[in-house]
């Protein structure tokens, strides 16, 4: 399978506790972002990176959140101390750098998260 | 703030019908696309449009980009139960990489 992979797709826990998710891109696509969806609503931008370099971060994302590209690869989302306004379908989606032409981005499945 | 507003928000209609879902901002984009998003899924892109005034098909469905390109339709021919979904619209700006999403369509094709 070559598209956006996310891990896990569902995580349910407890308020307080740390949580990391995983996204590995389409391997060529050198942008990675991570969106936040609730019920009801379309994805909310949180932060892009393009490469190893986080470019953007959306103020919606708190001291609480962080995210990490290392390598360039995969990315990681962690949320500390998760609160109950923290549940949400977390969105990883990829795009590959075009000098010509719409930067169009694809998805992964997401990662359900609940906290209880 | 950048908004897109989508309209209708929900839709329910009998198979074969005609339907037409509406993207409208006060800002201008670089690009559009369109999405349809399943439940428990990640959203799969349709089109993308970057023209203003471009038309672009597939199979059943219509994807319009307005002249100012601040706004979008996509109109779906004789919808069919597989048809059913959340259609998402999203716009980016110039100079930005992130998308903006609209608030989303959601589309019931009874059998």
């Amino acid at each position: 399978d070559t598209g956006v992979s996310q891990n896990p797709r569902h995580k349910i826990t407890k308020r307080g506790q740390n949580v990391t998710f995983r996204c590995d891109p389409i391997s060529e696509h050198n942008r990675l972002y991570w969106y936040r969806q609730t019920l009801g609503q379309g994805p909310e931008f949180l932060t892009y990176f393009q490469n190893e370099a986080q470019l953007e971060k959306s103020r919606l994302l708190s001291d609480r959140f962080s995210a990490e590209r290392p390598k360039g690869s995969f990315s990681t989302l962690e949320i500390q101390r998760t609160e109950q306004g923290d549940s949400a379908m977390y969105l990883c989606a990829s795009s590959l750098e075009a000098w010509q032409g719409p930067n169009e981005q694809f998805f992964g499945p997401g990662t359900r998260l609940t906290v209880l | 703030t950048q908004l897109l507003e989508q309209s209708p928000q929900f839709l329910s209609i009998q198979e074969g019908e005609n339907l037409t879902v509406y993207c409208n901002s006060s800002s201008v984009f670089s690009s559009l696309q369109w999405y349809r998003q399943e439940p428990g899924e990640g959203p799969v892109l349709l089109v993308t449009v970057v023209t203003g005034g471009e038309v672009k098909k597939l199979k059943r469905l219509t994807f319009q980009f307005g002249d100012a390109r601040k706004d979008s339709s996509l109109h779906i021919t004789a919808a069919q139960p597989g048809d059913t979904g959340l259609y998402l619209c999203a716009g980016a700006t110039s100079g930005t990489y992130k998308y903006i999403f609209g608030t989303g369509t959601r589309l019931k094709v009874l059998a």
